[in-house]
């Protein structure tokens, strides 16, 4: 067990819809990053946060968005859900200031959109 | 694009003998290569990882190749069990921040 625990673990939401996904890190993991990972390939990079404060973000629009909070908690949120978002999200987190040599991965959301 | 090329896609191996994944990247300030394994319905798991200041690393049954001059970088799991089968993913990133992942090699080992 990685102490990375994600909710819900599986998710059906309709297209133009608003979700919002939960990451519970280690206690004392100051980094927490999310990536997307569609059906049969490697996880994508969305963004990182260290300390409550975005520090990275990948080739992804606006209408994904986090939150780190003070607890080693974080959300993703997606506005405006696309038939395209449907994938396996995964939060990783480690105790750098960037993902460190130990980024431990929770089991993940799998998120469909109808 | 993709930063990270992963081959081969699948393959198939005995039990006890070796399963071989090669990675090849471009970005020549990647300083960070790890491998995960993925079992389905879980989240990757860190493997085994090296930096480019040593050409090998190994743990226990896995080994890193790791060429420097070719970008490349190589798993090797020998002895290979059915337990090892799930999908290996290695992955690169520039001081600790972002990995980049490749697509994946799904290994079966049949028993």
């Amino acid at each position: 067990e990685t102490g990375v625990t994600q909710s819900p673990t599986h998710l059906i939401k309709t297209r133009g819809q608003q979700v919002t996904l939960r990451c519970s890190s280690q206690s004392g993991h100051n980094t927490v990053s999310w990536y997307q990972q569609a059906l049969g390939q490697g996880p994508q990079f969305i963004f990182q946060y260290y300390r409550e404060e975005e520090n990275g973000r990948g080739n992804f629009p606006p209408r994904f968005s986090g939150l780190q909070f003070p607890n080693y908690s974080s959300e993703l949120n997606v506005n405006a859900l696309e038939l395209d978002d449907s994938a396996l999200y995964l939060c990783a987190s480690s105790s750098g200031p960037t993902l460190g040599t130990e980024a431990f991965f929770g089991q993940g959301t799998r998120l469909t959109v109808v | 694009q993709q930063q990270v090329k992963q081959s081969p896609q699948s393959l198939i191996v005995q039990k006890g003998g070796i399963s071989i994944i090669n990675c090849a990247y471009e970005n020549t300030a990647f300083d960070y290569f790890p491998w995960y394994q993925q079992f389905p319905g879980k989240g990757p798991a860190l493997l085994i990882a090296i930096r480019p200041d040593v050409s090998e690393k190994k743990e226990g049954r896995f080994t890193i190749s790791f060429n420097k001059s070719a970008k490349q970088f190589s798993l090797h799991i020998m002895d290979s069990q059915p337990g090892d089968s799930a999908t290996y993913f290695c992955a690169a990133s520039k001081g600790d921040y972002k990995l980049s992942f490749g697509a994946g090699t799904t290994v079966t080992v049949r028993a």
